[in-house]
């Protein structure tokens, strides 16, 4: 079965300091994976994707996230940590056969960001 | 307006009673799906359809029915619910060549 696994439900940060959140997947053949943000009274928007082109991938608002094969993770990160990222963010993974593609999602991290 | 649109956006409803969640989309996407989010357990797949004439069961589907009235027309009905049901749903679609997901903005509900 298709999963992943997001370490710490909750992170909390200083403004200014180094995010770091954390994904890995299951999964024999590398996947299509994603990686979420939801604000609060809104849904799910796209922050970047992996798509088995380039390993690090750059996404909006400053975040990026690198897919390592050896270690089954797509670990989300940004330099600096801004308090509009506090947020609750989900890493995603979808893949299928046949074209049946089905997005499935981690548990989430809420994004703490201390002034 | 929006992209994909869920009505209504918060519903309180009794148990037993029985509610439907509307969504819409003007992507054109073939696909479509209903989640469910709860505190701590993320988004979990309740039904998904890849076209008018396919729906499937996701991995929570017990309670809950759907109906793909046109391409871009998805609703979830719970036919008689019950407090456990109570939560957050979002609607969802993709096409079939860009696996990304395009979400509503939820509907809030609560079942007493």
């Amino acid at each position: 079965a298709q999963s992943v696994t997001q370490l710490g439900s909750h992170v909390s940060v200083s403004e200014g300091a180094l995010v770091l959140l954390r994904c890995n997947y299951s999964s024999s053949v590398p996947p299509y994976l994603f990686w979420y943000v939801q604000y609060p009274n809104q849904g799910l928007q796209l922050l970047l994707k992996y798509t088995s082109a380039a390993t690090l991938v750059k996404g909006i608002n400053g975040f990026e996230a690198e897919f390592k094969k050896s270690e089954t993770s797509f670990h989300l990160t940004k330099p600096s940590a801004h308090m509009s990222d506090a947020a609750e963010y989900f890493c995603a993974v979808s893949k299928g056969s046949g074209g049946s593609y089905i997005p499935t999602f981690g548990r989430g991290t809420s994004l703490i960001v201390h002034p | 307006d929006a992209d994909v649109t869920q009505t209504p956006r918060n519903r309180i409803t009794k148990t037993g009673k029985r509610i439907m969640l509307e969504c819409s989309q003007t992507k054109g996407h073939d696909r479509m799906y209903w989640y469910r989010q709860d505190p701590g357990l993320g988004l979990r797949l309740i039904y998904y359809s890849f076209d008018v004439k396919d729906i499937n069961k996701g991995e929570i589907s017990d309670g809950y029915s759907v109906s793909r009235q046109a391409q871009a027309k998805f609703s979830l009905s719970l036919e008689s619910a019950i407090p456990n049901q109570t939560a957050l749903y979002f609607c969802a679609t993709s096409d079939t060549t860009n696996t990304e997901a395009f979400f509503g903005q939820g509907t809030r509900l609560t079942v007493v």
